[in-house]
């Protein structure tokens, strides 16, 4: 069955560097997300991503935040400079359509210290 | 109101027993739902969608009130491996953006 990958599984960085967070999702899925979940807390979505540009962002998503789709697979997700209340697990998931389901990733976890 | 609200539990039973779950949404444009389970520091895995005339998938069962803008979930005959969160998701028509309920959190003991 095909799924999402998403790498690194953990990633610690230092607080005010940059980091990237990859994300290949399922080939024939049109609509990309982004969520995250801090420790103990519920999954918040972050932002949506459809037909090459953002449908949607949160409030959370702020100028720190980015994403990208550069080529057919891959989607990534970029905080420009990480703050410690960036420290959560982060999930990438797609869908192929609207009423479908999501389908996650194994997630990445950022520790910033 | 929060936008999708579940009682946090613990439910804790025992193994063979019934339980099940309710979850609240505030939006009465809502129209997909979904249940999800999560393990410990994994994903979310989608468990079974819901349909307006409720839905069966083995021991789970999966009903939509839209009238009073409710859905549950009901395990039977519960077993150790059910242990687990389990994860109301409601999402709106137009911009498709499913929206997690804070989850119930289920321990299924010997």
């Amino acid at each position: 069955e095909p799924e999402v990958t998403q790498t690194p599984s953990h990633q610690v960085t230092q607080m005010g560097q940059e980091v990237i967070l990859r994300c290949v999702p399922i080939s024939n899925h049109l609509y990309f997300y982004w969520y995250r979940q801090i420790l103990g807390q519920k999954v918040e979505f972050l932002v949506s991503f459809y037909n090459n540009e953002i449908s949607e962002k949160s409030e959370i998503f702020d100028d720190q935040f980015s994403v990208e789709r550069p080529d057919g697979s891959n989607f990534t997700l970029k905080i420009r400079s990480t703050k410690l209340e960036d420290s959560a697990m982060y999930f990438c998931a797609s869908t192929k359509g609207v009423s479908s389901p999501l389908h996650f990733g194994n997630g990445t976890r950022l520790t910033v210290t | 109101r929060k936008e999708v609200e579940q009682d946090p539990g613990p439910f804790n039973v025992p193994e063979g027993a019934t339980v099940a779950f309710n979850c609240t949404y505030s939006n009465s444009a809502s129209q997909s739902f979904f249940w999800y389970r999560q393990d410990c520091r994994k994903e979310p895995k989608l468990l079974m969608s819901v349909y307006s005339s409720g839905n069966e998938d083995g021991r789970f069962t999966a009903q939509l009130n839209r009238a009073s803008q409710y859905i549950s979930l009901l395990i039977r005959d519960s077993k150790l491996s059910d242990s687990a969160t389990y994860l109301c998701v409601v999402a709106r028509g137009g911009s498709y953006i499913p929206t997690f309920g804070r989850g119930t959190s289920l321990i299924v003991h010997p």
